[in-house]
Order: C-alpha cells, then structure tokens, then sequence
C-alpha cells in the first residue's frame, strides 16, 4: 500500500540553492496538494492541482512553483531557497473533494542553512 | 491571524481516562469541521469530522461536538489508549471542501500514560 509517496525524507540546503520535492501517488487521485508546516503552526496550503495540466495557489505560494503533467505526480519545486522556507512538507492526495477523503504523505523535512 | 486555534500545545491524560481536546474558530462562514491524528515521522490522518447541521458525532472511542454559538468544538476520547498519543489538528472549512479550503489549528500534542 504505497498510497502518497515523497522524497526526499530530509534534506539540508545552502540558502540560495533549489531544489524539487517529489511525490507521487498511486490511487488515481484528481486531486493533489502541498502543504507546510512550521512549528507550533497548523498546515498552510502552498498550491494545489485539481487534474493534469491544471494548478493554482494557495495560501503561502511565493517562493514554490508546482507541475502536475501526470495524474501521479506533483513535484513542488523551491527556487533560491531562504532560511524562513525551513519547514516540514507534505504532500497530499484526495479522490473527492471532501475533506474526510484527503490522504497525506510522510513528510520532508528542509533545512535551510 | 489565525482563524482555528488550539489554545493547548499539549495534554496529558492517564490510560482509561477521557482526553478533551478543544478547538475554538473564529470565522462563522464554516460549516464543516474535521480532527487529524499526526504521528511523529507520518503524515496526518482523518480521523472524524462533524458538519454544522450536527453538535455531535461519534465513532467507536471518539466524540467530537459542536458549539456553533461559541465557536468552539472539541474531540473527546474515551477511554483513552496509550496508542492515542500523538498531535490532534483541528481543521475547518466552508463546506465539506478538500485540502484547498482546509484552515488548520497548530495542533495539540496528547500524551496517554499508561
């Protein structure tokens, strides 16, 4: 049951460099978003896509772009990284768009140095 | 400013007892509430919601009510289990909306102990 897939788990990044997150899943899902979250703080919403070729924002894109040209795969990717980009992420999937139905990812965690 | 808040970073409880987790919103436009479950090194995951129609649902151990005049909901958890110990997220949003309209709480960090 692989579900919703990220890599990598953690990384380390100088500020400035950039990089992609991957995930991937495997449940047919419409559905994709890219969450982070910073300490003490709920989930933010960075972007989100509702089907191939199709994204939009969230609540705290600046600094992320996004992709969704398969159905099972949705990298975010981080352009000239900065040290308030430090954070957890997840991914998620959902068939619905029903909150009951969303399914997240393990996590990566970024370190910005 | 944050529109869902959990005003406890975390709580402790003894196995057997009730853990109540609370949750207090500001935005009266929501009408659907949901709890995740977080576990250190996974992902979130569903674990109950209530729509604004109700001020209870159960399933099995966990109760969640809703207090729309107040604002204020809270999850209850009887009795609890040691395997109950993780971070509880609070989420709400206008309608039953996926994760493109989901507002988050900061999370309470619940401890059972045996």
């Amino acid at each position: 049951n692989a579900g919703v897939t990220q890599t990598p788990k953690f990384r380390i990044l100088k500020i400035g460099q950039s990089m992609t997150l991957q995930c991937t899943q495997d449940m047919n899902h419409n559905y994709m978003y890219w969450y982070r979250q910073d300490p003490g703080m709920g989930l933010k919403l960075i972007y989100y896509s509702v089907g191939a070729g199709i994204t939009d924002k969230g609540e705290v894109p600046n600094g992320y772009n996004v992709s969704r040209t398969t159905t099972e795969d949705f990298p975010l990717r981080l352009e000239l990284a900065a040290p308030s980009q430090t954070s957890v992420y997840f991914c998620a999937s959902s068939r619905y768009l029903i909150g009951d139905t969303i399914y997240f990812g393990e996590g990566s965690w970024l370190t910005v140095v | 400013d944050q529109q869902v808040k959990q005003n406890s970073p975390s709580l402790s409880v003894q196995e057997g007892r009730i853990s109540i987790l609370n949750c207090d919103y500001t935005n009266s436009m929501f009408d659907y509430f949901l709890w995740y479950k977080k576990y250190p090194a996974e992902g979130p995951t569903f674990l109950i919601s209530i729509s604004s129609i109700k001020d209870k649902n159960e399933d099995g151990r966990f109760t969640v009510f809703l207090n729309k005049s107040a604002k204020h909901l809270s999850l209850h958890i009887v009795p609890s289990q040691p395997g109950d110990s993780a971070v509880y997220f609070c989420a709400a949003s206008e309608a039953n909306n996926a994760g493109n309209m989901l507002t988050f709480g900061g999370g309470t960090r619940l401890m059972v102990k045996p």
